[in-house]
């Protein structure tokens, strides 16, 4: 089965820009979703299809995608850009989910 | 507005079945395209897909997980039901529903529902 593969842990300075990485074999022929979830909330989508955004989710988050790596960027990181954030992939009509990444803003 | 709620026990026994339902508003699952699935998420761990249904009644399943999920959906009343059986405490979790419009994707998801397997 398909896996997706995030590290751990990004720290980010206030203000600067945040990148979180999904590694997979081939990525980049797959469609990508990312989703930000806050201790004791639903996850909640901020990037669709590789780089689209849905409305409501700022201009700061943007995503790209190609070859073995998907990547989210958070430009100009705020505080409450802190949380966790999912990859998430439809790999032969099932949903496979990253290990997610905890961000912290410093 | 799209709104779904999850519901169900908060506690199960090992060995037995987990009863799940989402109760939506803002759709129609008869709509092509439309799905809607489950995802849990066990304390201080990741998010971990279970089963989706579309609006034609295809169903789809975690494969490591399939011999014991069953997924439906009751159209007339808003509702999706997911069984699980042989609960086991490694299946403590938080157990979502969510909306999968015509593209894939999960955009809006329920609050999530705190399932306990203990004896």
């Amino acid at each position: 089965s398909y896996e997706q593969t995030q590290p751990h842990s990004v720290s980010v300075a206030l203000g600067q820009t945040a990148r979180i990485t999904c590694g997979g074999n081939n990525i980049g022929s797959k469609k990508v979703n990312w989703y930000k979830q806050k201790p004791g909330q639903a996850p909640v989508l901020v990037i669709y299809r590789d780089s689209s955004r849905p409305s409501g989710i700022p201009e700061r988050f943007s995503g790209s995608n190609s070859g073995n790596t998907a990547t989210l960027i958070i430009s100009r990181a705020q505080a409450g850009d802190e949380a966790d954030y999912y990859c998430q992939v439809w790999d032969s009509s099932t949903v496979v989910f990253g290990g997610g990444t905890k961000l912290t803003v410093l | 507005q799209i709104t779904l709620k999850e519901s169900g026990p908060t506690l199960v026994k090992p060995t037995q079945t987990l009863t799940l339902t989402c109760t939506f508003s803002g759709f129609s699952l008869s709509t092509s395209g439309v799905g809607v699935g489950w995802i849990r998420q066990p304390p201080g761990k990741a998010l971990e897909w279970l089963a989706l249904i579309y609006w034609n009644d295809d169903k789809r399943y975690s494969p490591s997980l399939k011999s014991r999920l069953t997924i439906t959906k009751d159209t007339s009343k808003n509702q999706v039901v997911l069984t699980m059986t042989n609960m086991d405490p490694v299946d403590t979790a938080t157990y979502y529903c969510a909306h999968r419009p015509p593209v894939d994707v999960f955009d809006i998801w329920g609050q999530g529902t705190m399932v306990t397997v203990s004896s």
